[in-house]
């Protein structure tokens, strides 16, 4: 089992760039998450998905953009990439609304 | 808005001590989870808590959900090199119905 799978691990990008972080799950999860982690400050949550073609805003929305076209897929979308977006980004899965989550092993990106 | 606090933010102790980690929330919550994450990976889920006053066990770690459903602790017995790590409390609050994090509590134990 693969499980949750984000791909790039590492990144840099420039001011003004865009790019779009990748996020795939084969456990047949309905419920998909983007969240950010910077230091000292915990798990944000930018994004969330309850299922195929519904998508929600989180804590911290702004600047990026997602899509849910399949259960599989949740790609996190950096339109204009600035300084304060340069964090490690984790994509997460769970099978309900309360079950434990499963997370990917993160992308590290750096805006300069 | 619920106000989530983990304590303490850092803590370093030596091979065979114990240790606590408090959660405290500002709101009652329906359940709770604890996930541990290592450098360079995601969070990996170590339990949920759903019953006020419920303990539970997982080996050398011990989990309580508070009787008011508005705080947990991770008490961990003779920690090894191997419990290091950043250890975070998520609950789960009905209003909103996503997990909230904690900012973490960073645990380092030399050997």
């Amino acid at each position: 089992n693969a499980g949750v799978t984000q791909t790039p691990k590492f990144r840099i990008l420039k001011i003004g760039q865009s790019m779009t972080l990748q996020c795939t799950q084969d456990m047949n999860h309905n419920y998909m998450y983007w969240y950010r982690q910077d230091p000292g400050m915990g798990l944000k949550l930018i994004y969330y998905s309850v299922g195929a073609g519904i998508t929600d805003k989180g804590e911290v929305p702004n600047g990026y953009n997602v899509s849910r076209s399949t259960t599989e897929d949740f790609p996190l979308r950096l339109e204009l990439a600035a300084p304060s977006q340069t964090s490690v980004y984790f994509c997460a899965s769970s099978y309900r609304q309360v079950g434990g989550y499963t997370f990917g092993s993160g992308t590290r990106l750096t805006v300069v | 808005t619920q106000l989530l606090e983990q304590s303490p933010q850092f803590l370093s102790i030596q091979e065979g001590e114990n240790l606590t980690v408090y959660c405290n929330s500002s709101s009652v919550f329906s359940s709770l989870q604890w996930y541990r994450q290592e450098p360079g990976e995601g969070p990996v889920l170590l339990v949920t808590v759903v019953t006020g006053g419920e303990v539970k066990k997982l080996k050398r770690l011990t989990f309580q959900f508070g009787d008011a459903r508005k705080d947990s602790s991770l008490h961990i017995t003779a920690a090894q090199p191997g419990d290091t790590g950043l250890y975070l409390c998520a609950p789960f609050y009905n209003q909103g119905g996503k997990l909230i994090f904690g900012q973490g509590t960073e645990l380092s134990v030399k050997p």
